[in-house]
This record gives C-alpha cells, structure tokens and sequence, in this order.
C-alpha cells in the first residue's frame, strides 16, 4: 500500500527567506504526486502535480517541487516566502487505477515578519 | 474551472438530529465524489468514495448507516449524519473528480459540524 511522510509537523520562516518542506512516498511505481495548501477553517487547494515528464514541477504562488525517484521525494519549495503562504501543507500520493489519494499529515508553516 | 461547492459552512445541531451537507461540482462533471473528515490540527480521513448511481464505498471503522452517502448525479453527492452525536462534531470535507483527472482532486471549501 501506498504512503506519505511529512517529516516536519511545524515550520517556521522568516518572511522572504527561502523555504522547503519534505515529502517522502512509498509505492512502487511512478505515483502521481500533488501538493495541497489549506488555510484555516477552508478546503484544500491545490499548488502543484506531477503525473510524468520533467521532474521539476511549477505550480501556482510561486512553488515549485521535485520529483525524486531514487530518494522517493517530491519536496516543495519556494523562493522567498510571503506572510500569506502561512498556512497547512499537504502531499499526497495516488496511484494509476486506484482513484483514492494518500495524504500526509500536514506541515503546518508559519511566517514570521 | 473545476469549482465545487459545500453547503452549509457550519451548522450547529442538537444531539439525535440529523443533518445533510451538500457537495456540487459547479462546472463539471464529476465521476467520483470523495467525503473526508478532518479533525482539528490533524489530516484528512478518508470517509467514503461515491460514484454516481452507484453505492457509495466506505473505509474500514465508518459506520454506513451513521454517514449515509448519496451520489445522486454527475455534480451532486449529499453526506447525511444521522442520529448525529457531540462525537460527530468535525470538519467534513468533500472531493470530486473526472475520469480524465489523473486522480487529481477537486476540494470543496469543507463544513463544519457541531452537534450540542
């Protein structure tokens, strides 16, 4: 069975330094890989995905993440980080033929000024 | 695109009630519906996954008859708490998708449920 780990439970940055959190999968195959961001109280929303083609995946806000097969990794990134980005962080794993999503338990970021 | 909407937000109900919340696919047609439940600070739980005109499937430990699931068309699925219980208080999340979506999922803006 598919899994994902977010190592980081809490993330603090500075605004406008750079930022990274972790995303480790387990299966076996290529997964399908997504980032999604949820602000207090609201749904999720989605940043990026990655289904094949270039590993290195834009998504919108100005996040970006990397497919890694030989580490199982697809950790986001971003730039320089803006005190809106403060918010729950998810990724999530699916797989081809199997409609449900895997998530992980969340980082939840906060920006400080 | 891909906008899908709850219905309520919130809502407050006395214990051995029952509520229904509302989840719409606004501008397609989604073959799958997915219900979550998230309780505070914690992840998203994976409830039960419909498809339309179909039976909804449930994951292990919730109970069917509790969460009453109806996927009645391509843009409606309605998740009904019954007999509902403080217990039950939560935030319930739903999901859609297409067949074409690479398992990419459409979120609502969620519901949250408190039972007095």
């Amino acid at each position: 069975a598919q899994s994902v780990t977010q190592p980081d439970i809490h993330i603090t940055v500075s605004e406008g330094a750079s930022l990274e959190l972790r995303c480790n999968y387990s299966y076996g195959a290529t997964p399908y890989l997504f980032w999604y961001v949820q602000s207090p109280g609201q749904g999720l929303q989605l940043l990026l995905k990655y289904f094949s083609g270039d590993t290195l995946v834009q998504g919108i806000k100005g996040f970006e993440a990397e497919f890694k097969r030989s580490q199982s990794s697809f950790n986001l990134r971003k730039p320089s980080v803006h005190w809106s980005d403060a918010a729950e962080y998810f990724c999530a794993v699916g797989t081809r033929g199997n409609e449900k999503l895997t998530f992980g338990t969340g980082t939840r970021l906060t920006i400080i000024p | 695109g891909a906008v899908v909407s709850q219905h309520p937000s919130w809502v407050i109900c006395k214990s051995g009630t029952s509520v229904k919340i509302e989840c719409r696919s606004l501008d397609f047609q989604a073959t799958t519906m997915f219900w979550y439940r998230q309780f505070p600070k914690q992840s998203l739980m994976l409830m039960a996954t419909s498809n339309e005109g179909s039976k909804a499937t449930y994951e292990q430990g919730v109970e069917k008859d509790k969460f009453l699931i109806n996927h009645a068309s391509l843009t409606l699925s309605t998740l009904t708490v019954t007999s509902a219980h403080p217990e039950d208080s939560s935030f319930y999340i739903c999901s859609a998708s297409t067949m074409s979506s690479y398992n990419e999922q459409f979120f609502g803006p969620g519901t949250r449920l408190t039972v007095l």
